[in-house]
């Protein structure tokens, strides 16, 4: 059980268009969702929380409307990286946490994103 | 400022003998805490968590310890296997703010 998944799972673009990540838990109702994004130094940065049926939460230095987080339903939230750049080519990581596991995240297998 | 710490960004240990991970916190808000396993290109995966009213948990191979007083967590693997080489991150959880925050990770090397 607590399965997440991430799609696409790779994703190439030119620098000026927007992408968009979908991030659904399969087998349980995700109250709350987090987005990281994976440096190439190995850590996780934490981007926004969110929760189902309210706007995300984003932490400081993360731009709101350039990565727009949506999550509209228990299972599926969503990450657009919008007018992409170079720079934000990166590995984006999604969690879920269902009200079963309240401390345990259970984290999607990622998206590699590569702007041209 | 970093909240939670795992100053060894990498361990190598022979197959059969302990591994010992690290990590180090600095808010006192945090009461739970959880290690977890990564693959290159791949999610975290859970591996063992524990609440800050204890001071140990074991699951296997896996053992985590917590001393509260030093803020200071340890994972100890043994013995250690070739699968266990992955990155490994030390999270901590503030169960009121509702979410964790991440070390920067260690990464080990177990050699046949």
């Amino acid at each position: 059980g607590a399965v997440v998944s991430q799609h696409p799972s790779r994703v190439i673009c030119k620098s000026g268009t927007s992408v968009k990540i979908e991030c659904r838990s399969l087998d349980f109702q995700a109250t709350t969702m987090f987005w990281y994004r994976q440096f190439p130094k190995q850590s996780l940065m934490l981007m926004a929380t969110s929760n189902e049926g309210s706007k995300a939460t984003y932490e400081q230095g993360v731009e709101k409307d350039k990565f727009l987080i949506n999550h509209a339903s228990l299972t599926l939230s969503t990450l657009t990286v919008t007018s992409a750049h170079p720079e934000d080519s990166s590995f984006y990581i999604c969690s879920a946490r269902g009200t079963r596991h309240y401390n345990e995240q259970f984290f999607g297998p990622g998206t590699r994103l590569t702007v041209l | 400022d970093q909240q939670v710490k795992q100053n060894s960004p990498s361990l190598s240990v022979q197959e059969g003998r302990i591994s010992i991970l690290n990590c180090d916190y600095t808010n006192s808000m945090f009461d739970y805490f959880l290690w977890y396993k990564k693959y290159p290109a791949e999610g975290p995966t859970f591996l063992i968590s524990i609440s800050s009213i204890k001071d140990k948990n074991e699951d296997g191979r896996f053992t985590v310890f917590l001393n509260k007083s030093a803020k200071h967590l340890s994972l100890h693997i043994v013995p250690s296997q070739p699968g266990d080489s992955a990155v490994y991150f030390c999270a901590a959880n503030n169960t009121n703010a509702g979410k964790s925050t991440f070390g920067d990770g260690t990464t080990l090397t177990v050699k046949p």
